[in-house]
């Protein structure tokens, strides 16, 4: 059990670029999860999947976010033409399906727009 | 819709003593976990200690425990003995129990942050 992963760990970028986010879960958790974290606030749910299923998306997951997960495996979170309110620590996590298994938490991408 | 207030943003304590912090809820569910996770500066969020709403028995974990009180919708977390490594900010978090449609996002409270002082 190496950990929920993500990468890069900080991203700095100007208004209007886009960024890519990356997610490895732990190996055989077939439940992926995104949150926002703005400064001062608890995270905030944005998507899951269940293996390669996007299952649910949040009001928050505007048109200009986009996630994926091919293959079941490792998860991407996508946002185009950035704005100075998506500056925010993007947590993954990670959960066995079975039963209400506890969500595994990554250390997070801290996103700066300049 | 569920939510979870946490009414206390900052906290002083010095080390070695007990620490409450407090967590209130909304929610129309009758099945559902309550979390307390704890985020230290700069490092990932880890889960301190779970309740199933249907336990009346409060969940412990060595030096933290719970007082969940279901009627009145509360949820506070006790720390007994307070080391310098608790110091950290402490999220409640609420999330409801699985079934045939889960929903097992998980809906966290604004947090407190915790000082443990030498």
């Amino acid at each position: 059990d190496t950990g929920v992963s993500q990468d890069p760990r900080h991203k700095i970028t100007k208004r209007g670029q886009n960024v890519t986010f990356r997610c490895d879960p732990i190996s055989e958790h077939n439940r992926l999860y995104w949150y926002r974290q703005t400064l001062g606030q608890g995270p905030e749910f944005l998507t899951y999947f269940q293996n390669e299923a996007q299952l649910e998306k949040s009001r928050l997951l505007s048109d200009r976010f986009s996630a994926e997960r091919p293959k079941g495996s490792f998860s991407t979170l996508e946002i185009q033409r950035t704005e100075q309110g998506d500056s925010a620590m993007y947590l993954c996590a990670s959960s066995r399906d079975l039963g209400d298994q506890p969500q595994h938490f990554g250390d997070g991408t801290r996103l700066s727009i300049l | 819709a569920q939510t979870v207030t946490q009414s206390q943003p900052e906290m002083s304590v010095q080390e070695a003593e007990t620490v409450t912090l407090s967590c209130t809820y909304d929610t129309s569910e009758n099945n559902y976990y309550l979390f307390w996770y704890k985020q230290p500066p700069s490092r990932q969020m880890i889960l301190v200690i779970r309740q199933e709403a249907y336990k009346q028995q409060n969940a412990t974990e060595n030096r933290f425990s719970v007082n969940f009180q279901k009627a009145a919708k509360s949820f506070s977390l006790k720390i007994s003995d307070s080391q310098l490594g608790d110091t950290a900010m402490y999220f409640c978090a609420f999330m409801k129990q699985g079934g045939m449609n889960r929903d097992d996002k998980i809906i966290f409270g604004k947090g407190t942050r915790l000082h443990i002082l030498p």
